[in-house]
C-alpha cells in the first residue's frame, strides 16, 4: 500500500463548476501538506501548504486537512480553463529533510 | 532571479551510455532533491542533499550518483544507462517547507 494515495482521474468537468481533489496516507507523523499544480511538460509549482489540521484559503482554493481522518482536500470554486491541469498532493514531517511523500496526481480538465 | 533550472533540457542515450544532469538555483537554499516522474508513479525521490558536501538516499537510489559540492548545484549522474531510466527528472530546492522544482529533463534510454 502507498503511503499516499490519490485518485489519478482524469477528472473533467464544465467550467464554474467546484472542484474537489483528495488525498488520503497512511503516516500520521506527518504534519506538512502540499497541493501543487502541473501544467504538461512543466515542473510542478506549489499551491498553497497547511501545518497540521484545519482550512486555508487562497482566492478561489482551498485546502482543507483532516488528520484524525488522515484525508486532505483541494477546493477550486468557479473553476476556469486555465485550472485544466495535473494537481498533486504532498507531505511531509516537521523534522528532517523535510523530503515530500507525493500522491500520483490527479489529472483535471475544466470544459468551456 | 532565475530560481531552478535544468541542463539539458531533452536527451536521449543508449544503454550503457553514461551522463550528468545539472540542477543550479539562486536562492541560496540548503536542500536540494533529484526526483523522477513516471506515468501513474507521482514524483519519487532519488537522492537528496541537506547542505554543500552532503547527499543521502531517497526511494529510488539504485543507479544513480550525486553531488553537491557548490550550494547553488546538485548534479544527478548515470554511470550506465538502462531502458527503466527512462523518465522525466525533476530538481527542487527547499526553504521553510516551500519546495521550488525546475522545468524538467526529458531522458530517454533506448
Amino acid at each position: 500500500q502507498k503511503e499516499v494515495e490519490q485518485d489519478p482521474g482524469p477528472l473533467s468537468v464544465p467550467e464554474g463548476a467546484i472542484v474537489s481533489l483528495n488525498c488520503t496516507y497512511s503516516n500520521s507523523a506527518f504534519q506538512y501538506f502540499m497541493w501543487y499544480r502541473q501544467y504538461s511538460r512543466k515542473g510542478p509549482e506549489l499551491l498553497m501548504y497547511t501545518y497540521s489540521s484545519g482550512n486555508k484559503e487562497d482566492g478561489r482554493f482551498t485546502a482543507q486537512v483532516d488528520k484524525s481522518s488522515k484525508y486532505i482536500s483541494l477546493f477550486i470554486r468557479d473553476s476556469q480553463p486555465s485550472d485544466s491541469a495535473t494537481y498533486l498532493c504532498a507531505m511531509t514531517l516537521i523534522q528532517g529533510a523535510q523530503k515530500l511523500v507525493f500522491g500520483q496526481g490527479t489529472r483535471l480538465t475544466i470544459n468551456p | 532571479n532565475a530560481g531552478v533550472t535544468q541542463t539539458p533540457k531533452f536527451r536521449v542515450l543508449k544503454t550503457g551510455q553514461s551522463m550528468t544532469l545539472l540542477c543550479a538555483q539562486d536562492m541560496n537554499h540548503e536542500y536540494m532533491y533529484w526526483y523522477r516522474q513516471d506515468p501513474g508513479m507521482g514524483l519519487r525521490l532519488i537522492h537528496y542533499s541537506v547542505g554543500e558536501g552532503t547527499t543521502a538516499k531517497g526511494e529510488v537510489p539504485d543507479g544513480y550518483n550525486v553531488s553537491r559540492l557548490k550550494k547553488q548545484n546538485f548534479l544527478l549522474g548515470l554511470e550506465s544507462a538502462a531502458p527503466s531510466q527512462t523518465s522525466v527528472y525533476f530538481c527542487a530546492s527547499n526553504r521553510d517547507y516551500e519546495q521550488y522544482f525546475g522545468p524538467g529533463t526529458r531522458l530517454t534510454v533506448t
